[in-house]
């Protein structure tokens, strides 16, 4: 029973690059959630998402961040033009579609580096 | 929206002594209290959580209590080993509705002194 599953777990960009971060939940859920956590912080929500919606993005920067979870395949993270100030962990959590459905389980991040 | 406070943000004990960290929290609708370990590098891993129509959970050498009308709730950690030093994260949301997001303390380093 495979857990939450994050690619890549290390990424290296430029500034002015994109960064794309992808998040495939636990089998069985349908609830996707991104956080970010800055060095020694703690970790901020982002996103939201459900199977083709975005129930919740208020902890998203309006520009250059969007997030996307396909009918198939992964959820998405899409950073454009990264700035030294996106360099960060990004982590994925999923919660199950039915029953305790407020349980959020982590993936083992994405750390973002950003020169 | 809900604001959640940790305290300590750092906590030595001896090898064999009790941990106790607590949260407050400051929106009245929440209602499920996770708590997760962060070792270096590594995920956040839920180890406890409580819903708040209980005011106490415990498992093994972990327990976690609530008070729903001080608006707090703390890990308490008993008979410590030195692999419980990690950075623990307590969260708060709201069950049952849209707005699913956990809202995370800013993290107790604990450290357990052989």
């Amino acid at each position: 029973n495979a857990g939450v599953m994050q690619n890549p777990r290390h990424l290296v960009r430029r500034r002015g690059q994109e960064a794309r971060l992808r998040c495939s939940p636990m089998k069985g859920h349908s609830h996707v959630y991104w956080y970010r956590q800055l060095p020694e912080e703690g970790l901020k929500f982002m996103v939201y998402l459900q199977k083709e919606n975005i129930i919740d993005e208020s902890g998203m920067p309006k520009e250059r961040f969007s997030a996307e979870f396909p009918k198939e395949g992964p959820s998405i993270l899409r950073i454009q033009q990264v700035v030294r100030g996106d360099s960060a962990a990004y982590f994925c959590a999923s919660s199950p579609s039915t029953g305790v459905q407020e349980t959020q389980y982590f993936g083992p991040g994405t750390r973002l580096l950003v020169l | 929206g809900e604001n959640v406070e940790q305290h300590p943000s750092t906590l030595s004990v001896q090898e064999g002594d009790s941990a106790v960290i607590k949260c407050t929290y400051s929106d009245s609708a929440s209602n499920y209290f996770p708590w997760y370990k962060q070792e270096l590098g590594k995920r956040p891993q839920l180890i406890i959580d409580i819903r708040s129509n209980v005011g106490e959970k415990k498992d093994q050498r972990i327990a976690v209590t609530l008070n729903k009308t001080a608006k707090h709730f703390s890990l308490h950690i008993t008979e410590t080993q030195p692999e419980d030093s990690a950075v623990y994260f307590c969260a708060a949301t709201m069950r049952g509705s849209a707005a699913r997001q956990l809202t995370f303390g800013s993290g107790t380093q604990l450290t357990v002194l052989p």
